[in-house]
């Protein structure tokens, strides 16, 4: 079945530091890759999202491509904020039922 | 409102009471979902519900119950649950056929004692 590995963490960085969070997968097709995020108290949210191969998802300073040949989607962000901590989540999406499939979701702490 | 709102947003229960979560979309999609997310696991999907019918369950106990009544609402409904439930349980919902977004909900917490 379909799966996603990324880090739990907790990462802890400094404010402005740059941010690199690995998502890999395994899936059958071509699917949809997600990242979510979640902020304390709150429910997911999407950040930014990628269809297929080589697309690349951005919002917030926050970007991510679909590589299908290494079959990841890292999260990276040049310079982050204390607004920034929260819990990432990749995803992803295939099949007829509009299933989504989660990792385990990396705790991100940004410390000023 | 707008969105996917869940009520409540807190709840404790006993083991033998019998209680509902409620979730009510906004957004005009055809399908909603349960989650539940405990500490130091991936979300789990429960149920899912495209055009108000049943179209997964993952092999979730008969304590939880599910319910659609229309496109817009969805519950879960509890009963002679165990400690190991307490999570926090998430509604979202989606548009369309093939590959979309899930739009969420803030959750339920939900202590079972």
């Amino acid at each position: 079945g379909d799966s996603v590995t990324q880090m739990e963490g907790p990462v802890t960085l400094s404010e402005e530091a740059f941010l690199t969070i690995n998502c890999t997968y395994t899936a059958t097709g071509y699917p949809s890759l997600f990242w979510y995020v979640q902020y304390p108290g709150e429910g997911l949210q999407l950040l930014l999202k990628a269809t297929k191969a080589d697309d690349k998802g951005s919002n917030k300073g926050f970007e991510a491509t679909y590589r299908k040949e290494t079959t990841s989607f890292h999260l990276e962000k040049g310079s982050v904020q204390v607004s920034d901590s929260a819990v990432y989540f990749c995803a992803l999406s295939s099949g007829g039922y509009q299933k989504v499939t989660f990792g385990i979701g990396t705790k991100l702490q940004v410390i000023p | 409102e707008t969105g996917v709102t869940q009520t409540p947003r807190h709840l404790v229960m006993g083991m033998t009471n019998k209680k509902s979560l409620k979730c009510e979309q906004h957004l005009g999609h055809n399908a909603m979902y349960w989650y539940k997310q405990s500490a130091k696991k991936p979300l789990e999907l429960m149920f899912v519900y495209s055009l108000e019918e049943r179209v997964e369950n993952n092999s979730v106990p008969s304590r939880f119950s599910p319910e659609c009544p229309n496109s817009s609402h969805l519950f879960l409904h509890l009963h002679t649950l165990q400690p190991e439930d307490s999570a926090l349980y998430l509604c979202a919902s989606s548009q369309g056929a093939g590959v979309t977004e899930a739009f969420f909900g803030q959750g339920t917490r939900l202590t079972v004692v």
